[in-house]
């Protein structure tokens, strides 16, 4: 069976300092893998995308960027946090080419101070 | 704009009652339908999804579509009180390059009172 890890779980940061977080899929192979992000009172917003490794796809500009070194890798990375990045980030992956069915991992919870 | 709409409630049921659901979308060409389920502090988890119209039924969930009034539901039987939980509506939209866009509502707090 599929199994999606993130880390860490919770992540408390002050305002311009730099961010890393990890997600990798274990149980398949080729996945398409995302990056969401849902702010308190918000809905689930896409940030990142790819379909393969070094594929991203961005949908919201920001400060924020993404990275799949390995098939089953995404990490979501930024140089300079703001107080606007706190929220509850997620990953998910789908299997390739359908995307029907997204499966998210645990989640990160980020708080910018 | 590709947008998803849902009451945020909360929608208060009785334990035992039935809770009904609903979402309704802009985009003509959408082509599956998902209904996610999040506890408080949790992640959404995958409970139904649904590609043509009409109902389908797993367990206590019954997810209908009508895609030509742009309009999805779920509806859950014999509510208890571990279905209190947000309940997020998705639908997806091919955008090319082999991937499928998810577009949420902000969901609807369901409340199941024992």
């Amino acid at each position: 069976s599929q199994t999606i890890h993130q880390w860490p779980a919770t992540l408390v940061q002050p305002v311009g300092s730099p961010l890393s977080l990890e997600c990798t899929v274990e149980g398949t192979s080729n996945p398409n893998l995302y990056w969401y992000r849902q702010a308190a009172g918000r809905g689930l917003q896409l940030l990142f995308y790819s379909v393969g490794i070094g594929q991203i796809s961005s949908e919201v500009p920001q400060n924020l960027s993404a990275s799949r070194p390995q098939d089953r890798q995404f990490i979501l990375s930024s140089k300079k946090l703001l107080l606007s990045d706190s929220g509850f980030y997620l990953c998910a992956w789908s299997v390739q080419g359908t995307g029907y069915e997204q499966y998210f991992g645990p989640g990160t919870r980020l708080t910018v101070t | 704009q590709k947008e998803v709409e849902q009451n945020s409630g909360p929608l208060s049921v009785p334990e035992g009652a039935i809770a009904s659901l609903n979402c309704t979308y802009s985009d003509r060409g959408s082509q599956s339908f998902f209904w996610y389920r999040q506890y408080s502090g949790k992640s959404p988890e995958l409970i139904m999804f649904i590609y043509s119209n009409g109902d389908k039924e797993d367990g206590r969930f019954t997810a209908q579509l009508n895609k030509a009034s742009q309009y999805v539901s779920l509806l859950i039987r014999d509510s208890q009180p571990s279905d209190s939980a947000t309940y997020l509506c998705a639908v997806t939209l091919y955008s090319g390059a082999g991937s499928y866009q998810l577009t949420f509502g902000k969901g609807t707090k369901l409340s199941v009172i024992p």
